[in-house]
């Protein structure tokens, strides 16, 4: 069974600094996506990135990168230059095996919450 | 930039009785999702949706829940009998045809009292 792992409960940062998430997964399908999800304390579910497993270089967008690791099962996400909104619960997902009408659900870890401190 | 939006923001309601939670997903987005969280608990899916029929359902998801999309914009999610153990953040998420990231909405706080 596909699964994601979050092993970071809790996590502080300084202000400034860069700060890895990290996420492992388990999957048997060749084809998988990888996602990171940041949940602020108001509770919506804000996109950052993806990698999906044939891409060749790791994802990036802006501050945000995701240092993927197939040999290793792991996709973590890494913050540069944190700023005191990134404080949040940040969740890795990945979607699951494509149903034949084209949907497909994702699964997710058990989230990571980040307080950066000032 | 086009976003999926959800209504209420929050429901509170007694136990036994019926809720239907709206979406208003992208409108060029062809599949669409139900996930509930636990307050303090990871994201679980619930349903997948397209052309007008179930795609894939959770265990989760029993007799009690339905969704439908009736007027070919909005897509609810309906709990016929809420039970205390329904209390939870519910998420619509929807995704364009040929892409693989969903689309969350802000979600709906159901409280069942």
């Amino acid at each position: 069974a596909q699964k994601i792992t979050q092993t970071q409960p809790g996590m502080f940062v300084q202000e400034k600094e860069a700060v890895t998430l990290d996420c492992t997964y388990d999957t048997s399908d060749p084809s998988y996506g990888l996602f990171w999800y940041k949940q602020p304390s108001s509770g919506e579910m804000i996109f950052l990135i993806y990698q999906g497993s044939y891409d060749q270089q790791n994802a990036t967008e802006g501050r945000y990168s995701l240092n993927f690791q197939k040999a290793r099962k792991s996709a973590n996400l890494v913050i540069s230059a944190s700023q005191l909104g990134d404080s949040a619960m940040y969740f890795c997902a990945m979607r699951e095996t494509r149903t034949t009408s084209g949907t497909y659900k994702y699964i997710f870890g058990t989230g990571t919450r980040l307080k950066v401190l000032a | 930039e086009p976003e999926v939006t959800q209504t209420p923001s929050h429901q509170v309601t007694q136990m036994g009785q019926e809720v239907i939670l709206r979406c208003v997903p992208i409108s060029n987005h062809l599949y669409f999702y139900w996930y509930r969280q636990i307050l303090g608990q990871k994201v679980e899916f619930l349903v997948s949706f397209y052309n007008n029929e179930i795609s894939e359902k959770s265990e989760i998801f029993d007799d009690q829940f339905s969704v439908e999309r009736p007027d070919g914009s909005n897509f609810t999610l309906k709990i016929r009998s809420t039970k205390l153990e329904d209390s939870a953040m519910y998420f619509c998420a929807a995704q364009r045809n040929g892409a693989d990231t969903q689309y969350f909405g802000p979600g709906t706080r159901l409280t069942v009292l």
